[in-house]
């Protein structure tokens, strides 16, 4: 079964520095990544997603994610963070992306940007 | 949004009551999915809809059942709630993605439920 690590539960950072959280998944023939955002007292949006291709991965509020095989890694990054990304991340992963399509989740990293 | 509503929003029971939550969708998506939200687990998915009547068992099945004989309603129910059932709980729909042929899930608002 498919499985995904989140090594950090909270990650406070300062306004406008760099951030990275981190997500390890378990090796599988076929994987499709992914990361999700939570604001508080909302449902998940996608950030971004990884299904081919380019191992870098640019999603949306400018944040990437850079997907490595020998690593089984699928970190995402900002290089300078505002107060309005203080939200929950959860990385999630499949085995296939077409028809019904059974997430696995991580356990979720809560960035707190402090000014 | 996907056009997802959930309801109710908020729900307080208690143990052994039935409880029914509902997510409707007003784009005729097929596939559905009902996942629950607890502190260190993330989500985990509940059971998921593939079409009408057509539905089939997630990581976390045991205590909950699903109905959709519409395409847009997928209803949850716990036939007799415990206090492990406390959660918030997430319906999903899948939408074609920027490729036409890979699926994304949009989520809906969430339905947090107390079982004192």
């Amino acid at each position: 079964a498919q499985s995904v690590t989140q090594l950090d539960s909270q990650v406070p950072v300062f306004e406008e520095a760099p951030v990275e959280l981190r997500c390890n998944y378990s090796s599988s023939v076929s994987v499709y990544l992914f990361w999700y955002v939570q604001y508080p007292n909302q449902g998940l949006q996608l950030l971004l997603k990884y299904l081919s291709g380019s191992t870098l991965v640019k999603g949306i509020n400018g944040f990437e994610a850079e997907f490595n095989k020998s690593q089984t890694s699928f970190h995402l990054r900002k290089p300078s963070v505002h107060i309005s990304d203080t939200a929950e991340y959860f990385c999630a992963v499949s085995d296939r992306i077409w028809g019904a399509q059974k997430l696995v989740f991580g356990q979720g990293t809560r960035l707190t940007i402090n000014p | 949004d996907a056009g997802i509503t959930q309801s109710p929003r908020h729900k307080v029971t208690e143990t052994g009551t039935p409880v029914t939550l509902r997510c409707h969708q007003t784009e005729n998506h097929r596939y559905m999915y009902w996942y629950r939200q607890d502190p260190g687990h993330g989500l985990r998915l509940i059971h998921y809809s593939y079409g009408v009547k057509d539905t089939d068992k997630g990581e976390v099945s045991d205590g909950y059942s699903v109905s959709r004989s519409k395409t847009e309603d997928f209803l949850l129910t716990l036939e007799s709630a415990t206090s492990s059932q406390t959660s918030v709980y997430f319906c999903a729909v899948g939408l074609a993605g920027g490729r036409g042929w890979d699926n994304e899930q949009f989520f809906g608002p969430g339905t947090r439920l107390t079982v004192l």
